[in-house]
């Protein structure tokens, strides 16, 4: 079995403000994702990394950067917070095949004041 | 661009009731097709996948898939309390990486 560690659980910050979100898997996964969740609602993808050091972007990419220095994480900028994009950001990974099950992070709440 | 939905948006059923929920999606090239599940509060968790068209059943869970529709359903029997949870499903086209999810089902089970 594996785990993936988002950091932190809570984040707050300033309109405006750059803020960067953490992800840490150990299941050797080579694809991992971020995705936001509006509260209640699905998921919409903003980028994901098919391997270290690779980058693509999701439809929700605007506003953030992403990235996959090693192999174990990857992380997400929100390059200047606005309040309409509170929301739960949810990190995840699977094997190198497309079509294999994706496991979640537990995810961090970003609150922006 | 893979556009995927779901219906309904939220459901009520009392226990024991069979619940079923509904996902289209728009490219006829996806491959992969599953359902996740998340409690409140929780990390969504895989709950059933298929690849091919026909019916796949896991104990009181079955998913049914018509790719020339470009639907496929889950269906639970027997429903019970702790089936209580946001219901996603999700969709990957044949040679992408990207994981497209619907907008979910939220399904309340009534003891």
């Amino acid at each position: 079995g594996g785990i993936i560690t988002q950091t932190p659980k809570f984040l707050i910050g300033q309109e405006g403000q750059k803020l960067t979100l953490k992800c840490q898997q150990n299941f050797n996964h080579d694809t991992m994702y971020w995705y936001r969740q509006d509260s209640g609602k699905g998921l919409r993808l903003i980028y994901y990394s098919i391997t270290e050091n690779d980058l693509q972007k999701g439809d929700l990419s605007e506003g953030y950067d992403a990235s996959r220095e090693k192999k174990s994480s990857f992380s997400l900028t929100v390059t200047s917070a606005q309040k309409n994009e509170m929301a739960v950001f949810l990190c995840a990974s699977r094997r190198t095949s497309s079509a294999e099950t994706l496991y979640f992070g537990s995810g961090t709440r970003l609150t922006v004041l | 661009q893979q556009k995927v939905q779901q219906s309904p948006e939220s459901l009520i059923v009392p226990e024991g009731a069979m619940t079923s929920l509904n996902c289209t999606f728009s490219d006829s090239a996806s491959q992969y097709f599953a359902w996740y599940r998340q409690h409140s509060g929780k990390a969504p968790k895989a709950l059933m996948s298929i690849f091919s068209n026909g019916e796949k059943e896991e104990g009181r869970f079955t998913i049914h898939l018509n790719k020339a529709s470009l639907h496929f359903s889950l269906h639970i029997r027997d429903s019970q309390p702790s089936d209580s949870a946001l219901y996603l499903c999700a969709v990957s086209i044949s040679g992408s990486w990207q994981l497209i999810f619907g907008s979910g089902t939220q399904l309340t089970v009534m003891p």
